[in-house]
């Protein structure tokens, strides 16, 4: 029963290339993130939504486009790859209680850019 | 640019030891802070989180605050190989954004 998804699990693509991951979470959260994790380990915010609503848009290139057709949805598009893309985008959910919002993590998406 | 601190290790230390894993962070407005767990190729998952000064326990795991130092740590007892994994200290920022650090490679010794 899993609360948090990722679709696809690894994504191998080439430079110029246009691609979108998909995440959904049954846990009935109000709030969606996206996040990569970098070849050092380190994972940094992207955005986050909060019932469909953009709340966090760290500077990202506009390449990246999210989307959110429902709270329990929270998709990343990508336009036009780059090398500097690889890296693994982890989603997650938390529930909106003011100041305390434990985050829950998918599995991730790794993504390769040849 | 607001920063969290981890050493990024590795720590090692034998089965049945207690691991001291520590954090700091520089927004002085963070109120909730995380520990989490990522094995290799995983998602990280949450061990601990703690909102208030002083100590929280559960189980094998005790995280402690000190917001006068901006100094977060976790400690756990009786390691167990099964410890073995990177763990990433978070702070939480206004508008609920988590920031990570580095992260620290813990490995225990069988």
């Amino acid at each position: 029963d899993t609360a948090v998804s990722q679709t696809p699990k690894y994504l191998v693509t080439q430079m110029g290339n246009d691609k979108s991951i998909k995440c959904e979470q049954n846990l009935g959260h109000d709030t969606m993130y996206w996040y990569k994790q970098d070849s050092k380990k380190f994972l940094k915010i992207m955005f986050s939504y909060n019932n469909k609503e953009l709340i966090i848009n760290e500077t990202v290139p506009n390449r990246f486009s999210p989307k959110s057709p429902d709270k329990a949805h929270l998709n990343l598009h990508i336009n036009s790859l780059e090398l500097g893309d690889s890296a693994v985008y982890f989603c997650a959910s938390s529930p909106f209680i003011d100041g305390q919002e434990t985050q829950y993590f998918g599995p991730g998406t790794r993504l390769l850019v040849l | 640019q607001k920063e969290v601190e981890q050493n990024s290790g590795p720590l090692s230390v034998p089965e049945g030891a207690i691991a001291s894993l520590n954090c700091t962070y520089s927004d002085r407005g963070s109120q909730s802070f995380f520990w989490y767990r990522q094995y290799s190729g995983k998602s990280p998952e949450l061990i601990m989180s703690i909102y208030s000064n002083g100590d929280k326990e559960d189980g094998r795991f005790t995280a402690q605050l000190n917001k006068a130092s901006q100094y977060v740590s976790l400690l756990i007892r009786d390691s167990q190989p099964s410890d073995s994994a990177t763990y990433l200290c978070a702070a939480m920022e206004y508008g609920n954004k988590l920031v990570f650090g580095a992260g620290t490679i813990l490995r225990v010794k069988s």
